[in-house]
């Protein structure tokens, strides 16, 4: 079945240094969404990708579909303490729901 | 705001009960899905419905079951809860298959 990876699988830096994360999948994606999920908290959803080489931003994120459409990126530049927690990649499978990457989890030193 | 509700919102039982995790939302959504989380790893698919009527299974389904008989109702149960089902149950919905899901808070479930 469909896989999606991401690297790392944690990451930690100071605060005002940036931070990338990449996923990639497997197979082709119709398209893919970012989700955040805090310590204890539930995934909330981020941003949409659907275009061949899309590349979004929401302030300081910034994310990047892949030409070929099977892998992605989130950078966040300058990051603050409240940029903490799990930041997921998902991709729709052939079971028409979202497959969910195994997450990078971000810790950031005041 | 989320109009996604799971309650309850932490449980613990024992084992061989049976339960039934609660999922409601109030968004119209058509879509609704269950995902099953250990601390800090990745989500794993348990249901999804596309309407009324409609269930299907995900990957570690099968010992679990649902039901759809209204839109805004999805509830989950586990027939004989086993100390291996201790986990987080999320549950989240969407209007279309291509929109972002919306995610309730949760159920931390411990079987002792």
């Amino acid at each position: 079945g469909q896989q999606v990876m991401q690297i790392p699988q944690y990451q930690h830096v100071q605060e005002g240094e940036d931070f990338t994360t990449y996923c990639n999948s497997s197979t082709t994606l119709s398209n893919i969404q970012w989700y955040k999920q805090r310590p204890g908290g539930h995934p909330v959803f981020l941003i949409q990708l659907v275009k061949s080489g899309e590349v979004k931003k929401q302030k300081r994120l910034t994310f990047q579909f892949g030409e070929a459409k099977k892998n992605s990126s989130l950078h966040i530049t300058a990051t603050q303490t409240t940029d903490v927690g799990t930041y997921f990649c998902a991709g729709p499978t052939g079971r028409r729901a979202l497959t969910f990457g195994s997450g990078t989890r971000l810790q950031v030193q005041p | 705001e989320a109009d996604i509700y799971q309650t309850p919102r932490y449980l613990v039982i024992g084992t061989g009960k049976k339960i039934t995790l609660e999922c409601s939302q109030t968004m119209g959504h058509d879509k609704m899905y269950w995902y099953q989380q250990d601390p800090g790893m990745e989500l794993h698919l348990i249901h999804y419905s596309y309407g009324v009527n409609s269930t299907e299974k995900g990957d570690l389904s099968s010992e679990s079951t649902v039901s759809r008989i209204r839109t805004e109702h999805f509830p989950l149960t586990l027939e004989s809860a086993r100390p291996s089902h201790t986990s987080q149950y999320l549950c989240a919905s969407t209007p279309t298959g291509t929109d972002g899901y919306t995610f309730g808070s949760g159920t931390r479930l411990t079987v002792v």
